[in-house]
């Protein structure tokens, strides 16, 4: 496809649960970015890559979420044993410079941790 | 702490009258800011961006204005169209950072 791809679009977790959530960016794009959107909220950064280099994680809430990126293209977002605070959609956007300043977003994962 | 504000949750606006979304900031380190479309289900859109440099950026039917001096930027659709019912983010970042910080938010109904 032409967009950013994720998946799965929505999941549900029992908490205590580990989860992985991925990213198809468009091809070619140097940048990748994950936020996280909490209902109401506006998305907030969790973690950006150029290329397969993570480059800043100053926005992932806890050590229980990691994110990887090993050959540069598809990313994926884990969280080990999920709380209910981790409930909100999770985008996914990629950029083809490294400043990102028109990132395409991906539809989103919708986590719902019960 | 929001550096990126948008103080009206929902604006309803008549099909063909002009939609005015207003956004604030509070870090004067932001240079570049942008305007975010997202429809239910789907992920935001890029709509429009301004530069510091600028104080007005037209594309058709949108027109975002900057006032650096009050730390505020607003978005203008004229004429509304109900394809514009959306919810717009607003977002900032400095010129030489790839990081957004973005606003809560405004739905947008445009009705017939």
């Amino acid at each position: 496809g032409a967009g950013v791809s994720q998946s799965p679009r929505y999941k549900v977790a029992k908490r205590g649960q580990d989860v992985a959530l991925r990213c198809d960016p468009i091809s070619g794009h140097v940048s990748l970015f994950w936020y996280q959107q909490a209902l109401g909220q506006g998305p907030e950064f969790l973690t950006y890559f150029q290329n397969e280099a993570q480059l800043d994680k100053s926005g992932l809430p806890s050590d229980r979420f990691f994110a990887e990126r090993p050959e540069g293209s598809v990313s994926t977002l884990k969280i080990q044993r999920t709380q209910q605070e981790d409930s909100a959609v999770y985008l996914c956007a990629s950029s083809p410079d490294s400043l990102g300043a028109e990132a395409f977003f991906g539809q989103g994962t919708r986590l719902t941790v019960v | 702490d929001q550096q990126v504000k948008q103080n009206s949750p929902s604006l309803s606006v008549q099909e063909g009258r002009i939609s005015i979304l207003n956004c604030d900031y509070t870090n004067s380190m932001f240079d570049y800011f942008l305007w975010y479309k997202k429809y239910p289900a789907e992920g935001p859109t890029f709509l429009i961006s301004i530069s510091s440099i600028k104080d007005k950026n037209e594309d058709g039917r949108f027109t975002v204005f900057l006032n650096k001096s009050a730390k505020h930027l607003s978005l203008h659709i004229v004429p509304s169209q109900p394809g514009d019912s959306a919810v717009y983010f607003c977002a900032a970042r400095r010129s030489n950072d790839y990081k957004l910080s973005f606003g809560a938010g405004t739905t947008v109904t445009v009705r017939a």
